[in-house]
């Protein structure tokens, strides 16, 4: 069966910093992998999806970015981190009904 | 364009009631249509999925949906709630059109209360 693991579960980190969280699947193979945020109390926000290993599309303009250097493996980077960047950041992975399954989620909290 | 409306942000229900949570959607082609459940810190879970022949789905938790083309809805139904049923659902859609992305709802936050 499938799984799909992120880590960390959850962070703090000051402004300005850097960030890179990490999003692995098991049991599957070629995934479509998505990144989404959630604001607190909010609903889901696409980041970046992927189709395969180096193809990245990207939905929202921001100081984020993201990579897939290996077929099971999505990771979500940002250089400088905002006060904005707070949030709940799930990865999934969508079947062939474009049905997703989800991560986790990693807890971010800019301070 | 394509979109999917929750119209409750959040509804409450005594335990043992039924539920019915609504979801509107608009799509271009024939939709796939999904409802999730989260609970609070968690990742969401997938609860059900239509996407072709008998219009009432069942899923996982007791729950069903029925897709409606006419109304364009497909609306969550759970005959008694449990306490534990309390979290945040949303209604999706996505299929050939829409690519490889699915649309989210914003959410309802169901509370259910002794």
């Amino acid at each position: 069966s499938q799984t799909i693991h992120q880590w960390p579960a959850t962070l703090v980190q000051p402004v300005g910093s850097p960030l890179s969280l990490e999003c692995t699947v098991e049991g599957t193979s070629n995934p479509n992998l998505y990144w989404y945020r959630q604001a607190a109390g909010r609903g889901l926000q696409l980041l970046f999806y992927s189709v395969g290993i180096g193809q990245i599309s990207s939905e929202v303009p921001q100081n984020l970015s993201a990579s897939r250097p290996q077929d099971r493996q999505f990771i979500l980077s940002s250089k400088k981190l905002l006060l904005s960047d707070s949030g709940f950041y799930l990865c999934a992975w969508s079947g062939p009904l474009s049905e997703q399954y989800f991560g986790p989620g990693t807890r971010l909290t800019v301070t | 364009a394509q979109s999917v409306t929750q119209p409750d942000i959040h509804i409450t229900v005594s335990e043992g009631a039924s539920l019915e949570l609504r979801c509107n959607y608009s799509y271009g082609a024939t939709p796939y249509l999904f409802w999730y459940v989260q609970s609070p810190g968690q990742g969401l879970q997938l609860l059900l999925k239509y996407f072709s022949g008998d219009t009432l789905v069942q899923g996982i938790k007791g729950f069903e949906a029925e897709f409606k083309r006419s109304q364009s809805s497909f609306n969550l139904r759970k005959p008694s709630v449990h306490w534990s049923d309390a979290a945040e659902y949303f209604c999706a859609v996505g299929g050939d059109t829409g690519g490889f992305k699915t649309i989210f709802g914003a959410g309802t936050r169901l509370f259910v209360k002794a």
